[in-house]
């Protein structure tokens, strides 16, 4: 399995909080992606990146910012939590991004009250 | 940009069965095309992909997938089916410009005895 874990695996947050998402790898692939499910939307892209401090947004970016310090992390940020953040988010890496197999980790289930 | 359709989102079936799950795409320029699963409570692992070259592509799990660029299509399909094919499928793109893997709502296969 590739290595990639992301944590916390399970967070309650309350509504207009800061929360911070972490995906760490141990493969050393340039690219990583967070991606919110949502029943009946399958994985949307809500940032992605391209090397350390390169970094551009998805399809569902408001609301969430991210940051790459280091080739092995990639951080989510939800800057206020709402309520329509509630969903399950994974974070994937790549190698090429493009032609090369993404490989995911578990998942982090996210319920903001 | 790029975007993907998958045409059902669910699809039942009889054990033994055959299934086939269906993908539109579409792209202004070359794509590269992937099907993943997502077993419950998992994160997702890739079953085939196709980057050029023959569209008949074989995955594992006896899954194979055909390429059809002027139906812009790529359709997922098994000849018989087993209980353990039960999960969430989805279909994603990426194209020869940029790394955004896109994906699919998903297709859920139930597999019933």
């Amino acid at each position: 399995d590739a290595g990639i874990t992301q944590s916390p695996r399970h967070k309650v947050t309350e509504t207009g909080t800061p929360v911070t998402l972490r995906c760490h790898q141990t493969e050393n692939h340039r690219y990583m992606y967070w991606y919110r499910q949502d029943p009946g939307h399958g994985l949307r892209l809500i940032h992605y990146s391209y090397g350390v401090k390169d970094t551009d947004k998805g399809e569902v970016s408001d609301g969430y910012s991210v940051s790459r310090s280091k080739t092995e992390d990639f951080l989510l940020t939800l800057e206020s939590a709402t309520s329509s953040q509630t969903s399950v988010y994974f974070c994937a890496i790549s190698e090429s991004g493009r032609e090369t197999e993404a490989f995911f980790g578990q998942g982090t289930r996210l319920t903001v009250v | 940009a790029q975007s993907v359709t998958q045409l059902d989102s669910q699809v039942p079936v009889f054990e033994e069965a055959p299934v086939e799950l269906r993908c539109n795409y579409s792209s202004s320029v070359s794509v590269y095309l992937f099907w993943y699963v997502q077993y419950p409570n998992q994160g997702l692992q890739l079953l085939l992909k196709y980057l050029s070259g023959s569209t008949l592509v074989k995955g594992i799990n006896g899954f194979e997938a055909e390429f059809n660029k002027s139906q812009t299509s790529f359709h997922l399909r098994k000849p018989s089916v087993h209980i353990s094919d039960t999960a969430e499928y989805f279909c994603a793109v990426t194209n020869v410009n940029d790394y955004k893997l896109s994906f699919g709502a998903g297709t859920t296969v139930t597999v019933r005895a």
